[in-house]
């Protein structure tokens, strides 16, 4: 079985740039979440997904970062316009919908 | 201060030795889940838990949401083992699921 697949898996972008981070969930799983993983503030959430739905869109990140469900098997996470600050590893994890989580591999994201 | 709190941050083992990691939280956790992230990055699940305990090979884990803590052993540490281990609990009045901040494990030959 496929596991969760994230692209790329790594990302320079200049200040100002867009970026698009690609993930695919484990197949029929049913809750999509995005993470940002920094190593001083750890795992944040940035967004929810149940059944396509945004159902958690992430407060503090809502500006500048949008998540999407095109369909059940594949999400955004778009960037516009990036900063340095948002270095980091980017995390896509999925659910069959009881809590427990499967993580992809992560995308490493630097801004110059 | 932290929601979920892990302990110790670092240790380092020898091959072949035991170790205890814990998870402190000042939540209302209703269930947790211990990942180990590899040096690739990705963060594997080890074990998802209710109250009580389980077991995977030299794997142990127990969670007491009494007395508002889980605990993972590991038994004849290996090489592979080194990594970052991390707990999150499932917040019972948000909802949410909290992170750890992690526990670095280091195994030496």
């Amino acid at each position: 079985d496929a596991g969760v697949t994230q692209t790329p898996r790594h990302e320079v972008a200049e200040k100002g740039q867009t970026i698009i981070l690609k993930c695919e969930p484990v197949s029929g799983h049913n809750d999509l979440f995005w993470y940002r993983q920094t190593k001083i503030q750890g795992l944040e959430l940035l967004s929810y997904f149940r059944s396509k739905s945004l159902m958690e869109d992430g407060g503090a990140f809502k500006d500048r970062f949008k998540a999407e469900m095109l369909n059940s098997s594949f999400s955004t996470l778009k960037i516009q316009p990036t900063e340095p600050k948002d270095s980091a590893v980017y995390l896509c994890a999925s659910s069959l919908g009881d809590g427990q989580l499967y993580f992809g591999e992560g995308s490493k994201l630097t801004v110059l | 201060g932290d929601k979920v709190k892990q302990s110790p941050s670092a240790l380092s083992l020898q091959e072949g030795t035991n170790s205890a990691l814990r998870c402190n939280f000042s939540i209302a956790a209703t269930t947790v889940q211990w990942f180990l992230q590899n040096p690739r990055g990705s963060l594997i699940n080890l074990f998802y838990l209710v109250p009580g305990t389980k077991e995977n090979g030299r794997l142990k884990s127990a969670f007491d949401s009494k007395e508002s803590y889980s605990t993972l052993h590991i038994r004849d540490a290996q090489l592979e083992d080194s990594g970052t281990y991390f707990c999150a609990a499932e917040d019972y009045n948000q909802g949410k699921l909290i992170f750890g901040q992690g526990t670095k494990l280091s195994i030496k030959p």
